[in-house]
């Protein structure tokens, strides 16, 4: 299947700060990222939509200006976590979607796992 | 989107098969029946999807009701590297449908 990386797979930084996180797709292009984020034990929620060349749509409860999607690209899409707090810690996972004529799939990637001290 | 539900856990002993059932009654015609799962620290793994028929590659096979209101994803030979978070979602093959993901079974494979 198609590989979609994201970077850094691992951050941790301190209340106050951004943190930037990159999702890119390897080997496709990708007109529309997602972006979900994981607490300990839980599933995956959608945070936003991302379109490449247009704004994100944001899920309800989501802060569209603390959590700054960027989809610049057909292969890359970032997400910044504004002013970082202790509960912006999470597991950030992207995913990036092909489409055809008779389907759309859909992959994901490693995961990022933000700790904000 | 139309909801799946399946077992909280499960537990299989290694190298025997596992049977891991979702059940789906509201599923429309156009849904397609996908399963992902996801290791500890990682993001979700592709495993297979289906529409009608039974379905089967390298990882597992996917048997579909006639009535498609239920599933199983079959696991042959569970290995401990089996263990992991099981997702069963439906989604529309419409455009602008996402993955709407829900608790899972968490699958555990003892030795």
């Amino acid at each position: 299947g198609a590989v979609v990386s994201q970077h850094p797979s691992r951050v941790i930084c301190k209340s106050g700060t951004s943190v930037k996180i990159e999702c890119r797709s390897l080997d496709f292009q990708a007109t529309t990222m997602f972006w979900y984020r994981q607490f300990p034990k839980q599933s995956l929620m959608l945070m936003a939509t991302s379109n490449e060349g247009s704004k994100a749509t944001y899920e309800q409860g989501v802060e569209k200006d603390k959590f700054l999607i960027n989809h610049a690209s057909l292969t890359l899409s970032t997400l910044t976590v504004t002013s970082a707090h202790p509960e912006d810690s999470s597991f950030y996972i992207c995913s990036a979607r092909i489409s055809s004529e008779s389907y759309n799939e859909q992959f994901f990637g490693p995961g990022t796992r933000l700790t904000v001290l | 989107d139309a909801k799946t539900t399946q077992p909280n856990s499960m537990e299989s002993n290694e190298e025997e098969p596992v049977h891991l059932p979702c059940n789906h009654s509201t599923i429309s015609g156009t849904d397609y029946i996908h399963w992902y799962r996801q290791l500890p620290s990682q993001g979700p793994e592709y495993v297979i999807h289906g529409l009608t028929s039974n379905v089967n590659n390298r990882m597992a096979s996917l048997a579909i009701a006639e009535d498609r209101k239920s599933s199983t994803l079959i696991l042959h030979r569970a290995t401990l590297r089996d263990a992991a978070v099981y997702y069963c979602i439906l989604r529309d093959r419409g455009y602008g449908q996402n993955f709407v993901f829900g608790p899972g079974t968490r699958l555990s494979v003892l030795p």
